[in-house]
């Protein structure tokens, strides 16, 4: 069964470096996200994908985020400097392009900023 | 402020059924989702509703009422393997998701 990938699974780095989150969805979806879940609280949007734009985006995805889908497999979340409080498990999810597709999420990178 | 509401922690009998409640208020809603994550794992699909009604997969099943804003999940014939959080999310305008803070189910033998 096709699932969605993500690499690494665990990145731990200092506060203020840049770091790349990298996923591989789906391979027929089109709409791709990133939602993160810091320790103990609820999944939150990030930001959604679609036919190489940003569709939508949370108040937390600030200037200090980017994505991008560099080929046709890979989509990226880049953080440019991070902070402490960036700390939790980064997850990518994709689906189909109909309205109410299901959403089907990666295993997640836990990021640790120290 | 929250806006999708569901109970914090439930404890069952394997197996017995378990009901899990979840409250919503959006505008534009598309539809209700509800996965399954297990400690430090990604939320993984269990069923979604559109319009008013049931909808049964197997040992799970999950029903909406719009009109009041109102979901829930039954779990039957409850398995050890079935602790883990229970996340409620309805999709409005858009494609995002918005999560409830999840429902923590442990199965007691």
């Amino acid at each position: 069964e096709p699932e969605v990938t993500q690499t690494p699974s665990h990145q731990v780095t200092q506060m203020g470096q840049e770091v790349i989150l990298r996923c591989v969805p789906i391979s027929n979806h089109l709409y791709f996200y990133w939602y993160r879940q810091i320790l103990g609280q609820k999944v939150e949007f990030l930001v959604s994908f679609y036919n190489n734009e940003i569709s939508e985006k949370s108040e937390i995805f600030d200037d200090q985020f980017s994505v991008e889908r560099p080929d046709g497999s890979n989509f990226t979340l880049k953080i440019r400097s991070t902070k402490l409080e960036d700390s939790a498990m980064y997850f990518c999810a994709s689906s189909e392009p109909r309205i109410t597709d299901t959403q089907y999420f990666g295993p997640g990178t836990r990021l640790t900023v120290l | 402020g929250q806006n999708i509401d569901q109970p914090t922690e439930m404890t069952a009998t394997e197996g017995a059924i378990v009901q899990i409640n979840c409250t919503y208020q959006t505008s534009g809603f598309n539809g209700l989702f509800w996965y399954q994550q297990h400690a430090g794992e990604a939320p993984t699909f269990l069923s979604y509703n559109v319009l008013d009604g049931l909808e049964e997969k197997g040992r799970f099943s999950s029903f909406l009422s719009r009109s009041k804003g109102y979901s829930y999940l039954l779990l039957k014939e409850l398995q050890m393997k079935d602790s883990a959080s229970y996340l409620c999310a309805y999709q409005a305008a858009g494609n995002k998701l918005t999560f409830g803070g999840g429902t923590r189910v442990l199965v007691k033998p």
